[in-house]
């Protein structure tokens, strides 16, 4: 069965400061992978997709990027933290552009930026 | 750029009501609709919605889409408690899927 990956759950980091959040999916081949982050209390804000590897669409520009280096592997970097960045960041995948399914998410991660 | 906006953002009821939440999308290339309900983490999936007209069912919940009209509704029949939490909308393609603001629903004793 497929499973989704996101880690870490919890994450304090200072201003300035590097970040990377890693999401792997497993049991499914070519998925799209998405990133989302999400306010307290709110709608999800899609930030980045991925229809393959090396192949990222962003949607909001922010000093966040993203890669896939591998077919089920989903980063979410950022060399400087804002205090902006802090929210609960959401990974999630799908089946490929031939089927209409629904979609997985992991678990979160909790950033907090001080 | 695609576009999900639902209403109400939040709604109070008691339990035992019914109430309907909306879902109005602008979407290029649209091929479903989808629903979900986040309690604390991830959200849970609720329905997948691709043809108009065509009610679906989960117990006390059901979805509708209009692709006319553009919108979707979810109704929640007799609340319980356990219905509060944050509803989900979300307009997918083939490649990506845009979520709305999200209604926070409580359900009061």
């Amino acid at each position: 069965s497929q499973t989704i990956h996101q880690w870490p759950a919890t994450l304090v980091q200072p201003v300035g400061s590097p970040l990377s959040l890693e999401c792997t999916v497993e049991g499914t081949s070519n998925p799209n992978l998405y990133w989302y982050r999400q306010a307290a209390g709110r709608g999800l804000q899609l930030l980045f997709y991925s229809v393959g590897i090396g192949q990222i669409s962003s949607e909001v520009p922010q000093n966040l990027s993203a890669s896939r280096p591998q077919d089920r592997q989903f980063i979410l970097s950022s060399k400087k933290l804002l205090l902006s960045d802090s929210g609960f960041y959401l990974c999630a995948w799908t089946l490929g552009p031939s089927v209409n399914t629904e979609a997985f998410f992991g678990q979160g991660t909790r950033l907090t930026v001080v | 750029e695609d576009k999900v906006v639902q209403s109400p953002l939040s709604l109070v009821v008691h339990e035992g009501d019914t109430v309907t939440l909306n879902c109005s999308y602008e979407v290029t290339n649209f091929r479903s609709l989808l629903w979900y309900k986040q309690e604390k983490k991830a959200p849970t999936f609720l329905f997948m919605l691709t043809s108009s007209g065509i009610e679906k069912k989960s117990g006390r919940l059901s979805s509708i889409l209009d692709k006319k009209e553009l919108f979707s509704i979810l109704n929640i029949t007799a609340t319980q408690t356990g219905d509060s939490a944050v509803y989900l909308c979300a307009g997918g393609t083939a490649s990506k899927l845009t979520f709305g603001t999200g209604t926070r629903l409580q359900v009061t004793l």
